[in-house]
């Protein structure tokens, strides 16, 4: 069974910085693209970052762009998103999510989201 | 960017009752769409992808029809545990998501 496990979450001034982590059981974690998805309290989905089994193909959306970093770690089946220059706009629970994509690639539907961490930006 | 104009924003219906959910792209994306099921309190679950496959394990009621700009999904004799909040997924490009549809108790 397919488990993915978000850690990393807190309260953290605007400006300050945020490492999440996710970490994959249940399945081959390098055979599929990652993903993070963020909602924000009471509102909708909001896709933030993808990135491929090799770390090759790697996309933001432009909210984030030049302020996170996907990055994953195949040999620890764990995924990372490196957030700086928080706003109060990032306050979201962040979802760390699974690619249906084979081969590694990103398909751009998600089969598997975990359970969520939560980040609050607030000062 | 492509964005996915979706709607009603909520609506109101009856067990039993046939609902249809749509989202437009702001261009064409051939089949590239996705659609998620999200009730109160839980994760997203994938429903439907390619615009009309229906993701294992997913009741038959459920079904997405469309290309290009405009999609629909559809469920035919609502249950109770259909009453949730609906989004639409573009994936040509960049993913993004509807703004989600709430679909309540009447």
């Amino acid at each position: 069974e397919v488990h993915l496990v978000e850690s990393g979450g807190g309260l953290v001034q605007p400006g300050g910085s945020l490492r999440l982590s996710c970490a994959a059981s249940g399945f081959t974690f390098d055979d599929y693209a990652m993903h993070w998805v963020r909602q924000a309290p009471g509102k909708g989905l909001e896709w933030v970052s993808g990135i491929d089994w090799r770390s090759g193909d790697i996309d933001y959306a432009d909210s984030v762009k030049g302020r996170f970093t996907i990055s994953r770690d195949n040999a620890k089946n764990s995924l990372y998103l490196h957030m700086n220059s928080l706003s109060a706009d990032d306050t979201a629970l962040y979802y760390c999510v699974k690619d249906m994509g084979v081969w590694g690639t990103s398909a751009g539907h998600f089969d598997h989201w975990g359970q969520g961490t939560l980040v609050i930006v607030t000062s | 960017d492509i964005q996915m104009t979706q709607s009603p924003s909520s609506l109101s219906a009856s067990v039993g009752d046939r609902v249809t959910i749509t989202c437009r792209a702001s261009q064409g994306i051939s089949n590239y769409v996705a659609w998620y099921q999200q009730k109160p309190g839980e994760v997203p679950k994938l429903l439907i992808y390619a615009a009309s496959t229906l993701q294992s394990g997913v009741p038959s009621r459920f079904s997405g029809s469309g290309s290009g700009t405009d999609f629909t999904l559809t469920i035919s004799n609502l249950q109770p545990e259909d009453f949730a909040t609906y989004y639409c997924q573009q994936y040509k490009s960049a993913p993004f998501f509807g703004g989600g549809t709430q679909v309540e108790i009447k």
